[in-house]
């Protein structure tokens, strides 16, 4: 089974507007991290925002949200205010804790990646 | 004052040779790992160096060696490179996810990737 899923191989935007950017996520852990990274045309890999699942609040970095649902094992990115350098692929990935057994302790697994783009 | 870097940005290179990608981080973290790209974008990792012991390995050829001559480094070693091969490998590095509990997370920062073409 997948263990993250990002249903939306695109998706587009007008400028200025918010967008939400899908993922699901499949863990029996209790103690696991959550991550968005962006990866523009350039190829880096540039670190947006991260909810631990102890979290209570919903994590917010400048115009990035996480919409953490837990019981839905959902953890959608809202980005507000869109920019045309927001257009990139975006990663959700998670990382399980030493509950998950010793392989999987500490590594990232990330879904097949959205792409969005911003129109003017 | 790059945080993790990677050398060299790109390879290109014939089947059977044997190349190296080097990893440099100086942020002071425990964790590095390696992790691969391939031409649908998917990521996924190859190997993770605690305090320079291997802790994963996921089903990597044994063609693929990483060496990690202190925590500050992580270099992968490919032997007869094949054509599939060819694909982005990224470095990146973390704290320890044990220094969680201190407030700090665990999240990974990335190189800025290198591109491997085998010929």
């Amino acid at each position: 089974a997948q263990k993250i899923t990002q249903t939306q191989p695109g998706m587009f935007v007008q400028e200025k507007e918010a967008v939400t950017l899908d993922c699901t996520y499949d863990t029996s852990d209790q103690s696991y991290g959550l991550f968005w990274y962006k990866q523009p045309s350039s190829g880096e890999m540039i670190f947006l925002i991260y909810q631990g699942s102890y979290d209570e609040q919903n994590a917010t970095e400048g115009r990035y949200s996480l919409n953490f649902q837990k019981a839905r094992k959902s953890a959608n990115l809202v980005i507000s205010a869109s920019q045309l350098g927001d257009s990139a692929m975006y990663f959700c990935a998670m990382r399980e804790g030493p509950d998950a057994g010793g392989t999987s302790y500490g590594k990232l697994t990330f879904g097949q990646g959205t792409i969005l783009t911003v129109h003017p | 004052d790059t945080a993790v870097s990677q050398t060299p940005k790109y390879l290109v290179t014939q089947m059977g040779n044997d190349k190296s990608i080097k990893c440099e981080q100086n942020l002071g973290h425990d964790t590095m790992y390696w992790y691969k790209q391939d031409s649908k974008k998917f990521l996924k990792i190859m190997f993770s160096y605690n305090n320079k012991e291997l802790i994963i390995n996921e089903t990597v050829p044994n063609r693929f060696s990483p060496k990690s001559p202190d925590k500050a480094h992580l270099n992968l070693h490919i032997n007869s490179l094949e054509l599939g091969d060819s694909a982005v490998y990224f470095c990146a590095s973390s704290q320890d996810l044990v220094y969680r509990l201190a407030g700090f997370t665990d999240t990974q920062y990335f190189g800025p990737g290198t591109r491997l073409t085998v010929l």
